[in-house]
């Protein structure tokens, strides 16, 4: 069974900040694991996804988020937080299945507060 | 850009009743996918599909539960009879293939069970 865990529900940060939103990943297979971002009244919209082909991954609006399998961690950075970044993030993972679709199971979600 | 759209937006039912929610996928896609997220919980997997059947369900998919393609188009998800704990959103995705690649969602349905 596959897994992640999203470490803080809020997080608070100063706009011009680091943004530092952490997942960890339970896989017994390689894992495929993607960031989602929810806007109020919104669905789920891709930020990134990591399939294997480099550990780095950048995704839009600045953000980039660092495969680590040592870790198995898949944290989410954005080098300067924007009022706009406001929104809630979810992690997934996803594996192969033997229907040929990926099945994605949800992190809990982090809100992410930037203030002034 | 292609996008998934849901209809209707918000769904109000008496209990008890069948309700039908509609999502029209990205044209060249051919996974689908349904989710649901009831308030204050997580994002969770309903169901996938793939040429024209089910290719895997979650526990939550019980039998009041049934999906379909009626057309080229539509991709559809019913509750034969509603719940109260049925209440939530719910969300339709589809990808253009399956393994790594990334499911486009809509903005979801939601499904307030009265």
């Amino acid at each position: 069974a596959q897994s992640v865990t999203q470490l803080g529900s809020h997080v608070s940060v100063s706009e011009g900040a680091l943004v530092l939103l952490r997942c960890n990943y339970s896989s017994s297979v390689p894992p495929y694991l993607f960031w989602y971002v929810q806007y109020p009244n919104q669905g789920l919209q891709l930020l990134l996804k990591y399939t294997s082909a480099a550990t780095l991954v950048k995704g839009i609006n600045g953000f980039e988020a660092e495969f680590k399998k040592s870790e198995t961690s898949f944290h989410l950075t954005k080098p300067s937080a924007h009022m706009s970044d406001a929104a809630e993030y979810f992690c997934a993972v996803s594996g192969y299945t033997t229907g040929g679709g990926n099945k994605l199971t949800f992190g809990t979600g982090t809100q992410l507060k930037v203030e002034l | 850009e292609p996008e998934v759209t849901q209809t209707p937006s918000h769904q109000v039912t008496q209990m008890g009743q069948e309700v039908i929610l509609r999502c029209v996928p990205i044209s060249n896609h051919l996974y689908f996918y349904w989710y649901r997220q009831i308030l204050g919980q997580k994002v969770e997997f309903l169901v996938s599909f793939y040429n024209n059947e089910i290719s895997e369900k979650s526990e939550i998919f019980d039998d009041q539960f049934s999906v379909e393609r009626p057309d080229g188009s539509n991709f559809t998800l019913k509750i034969r009879s509603t719940k109260l704990e049925d209440s939530a959103m719910y969300f339709c995705a589809s990808s253009e293939r399956g393994g790594n690649q990334p499911q486009h969602f809509g903005d979801g349905t939601r499904l307030s069970i009265l």
